[in-house]
């Protein structure tokens, strides 16, 4: 089993609507969770990240965390075919060298219709 | 503020070659991680430096091997090429301490073919 799942998609919506991206993860020791947006053939771009359970919002972007249910959600409200692309989530956790590494899921793609 | 640097940005090679990939990190950033994005799969985590020493490896065979120079520059070597090694070779880097929260910053990324 994967530590961290994500839906691949892809998933189409029409313009305006509101996108939830998700992933569940099973190791408790994730703590710092973000999300990622990449465009075709391009490298994945840090959208926002987060630390506790809780929302988080910037612009038209929601983060949401739940610990209890190792759960995450991206919320895209008033999508534009511009999101069109691949939303990866990832989960950082403490390594025992002290360091943190990064685990990333799958991505999901998604594709906003004019 | 630049961003992190990825050259070539394509490479077309047959197999049994090598492969050289080259990545320069933001200004300041002293991690720099390698991926493997092969088409329609996710990021498959490869080798992470930091200050000049490998901190980590990922499932991949030693003929995917690195290092990281002085100014923190990276390359990523590839021996003795497969078919399957086509991919889109992805580099980030991380501020310091890597301990933090270890946000990664990516480069556009190299496309590798294998003939």
């Amino acid at each position: 089993q994967k530590e961290v799942e994500q839906d691949p998609g892809p998933l189409s919506v029409p313009e305006g609507a509101i996108v939830s991206l998700n992933c569940t993860y099973s190791n408790s020791a994730f703590q710092y969770f973000m999300w990622y947006r990449q465009y075709s053939r391009k490298g994945p771009e840090l959208l926002m990240y987060t630390y506790s359970s809780g929302n988080k919002e910037d612009g038209r972007f929601t983060a949401q965390v739940d610990k209890s249910s190792k759960y995450i959600s991206l919320f895209i409200r008033d999508s534009q075919p511009s999101d069109s692309a691949t939303y990866l989530c990832a989960m950082s956790k403490l390594m025992d060298t002290g360091r943190r590494a990064l685990t990333f899921g799958s991505g999901t793609r998604l594709q906003v219709q004019p | 503020e630049a961003g992190v640097t990825q050259s070539p940005t394509h490479l077309i090679k047959t197999r049994g070659q090598q492969a050289t990939l080259r990545c320069s990190p933001i200004s300041g950033h002293t991690s720099v991680y390698w991926y493997q994005q092969a088409l329609g799969l996710g990021l498959q985590f490869l080798l992470w430096y930091d200050e000049g020493e490998e901190r980590n490896r990922g499932n991949f065979p030693p003929r995917f091997s690195g290092r990281q120079f002085p100014n923190y520059s990276s390359e990523l070597n590839v021996n003795a090429l497969e078919l399957e090694d086509s991919a889109l070779y992805l580099c980030a880097s991380s501020p310091p301490p890597a301990g933090a929260v270890n946000t990664q910053y990516f480069g556009p990324g190299t496309r590798l073919t294998v003939l």
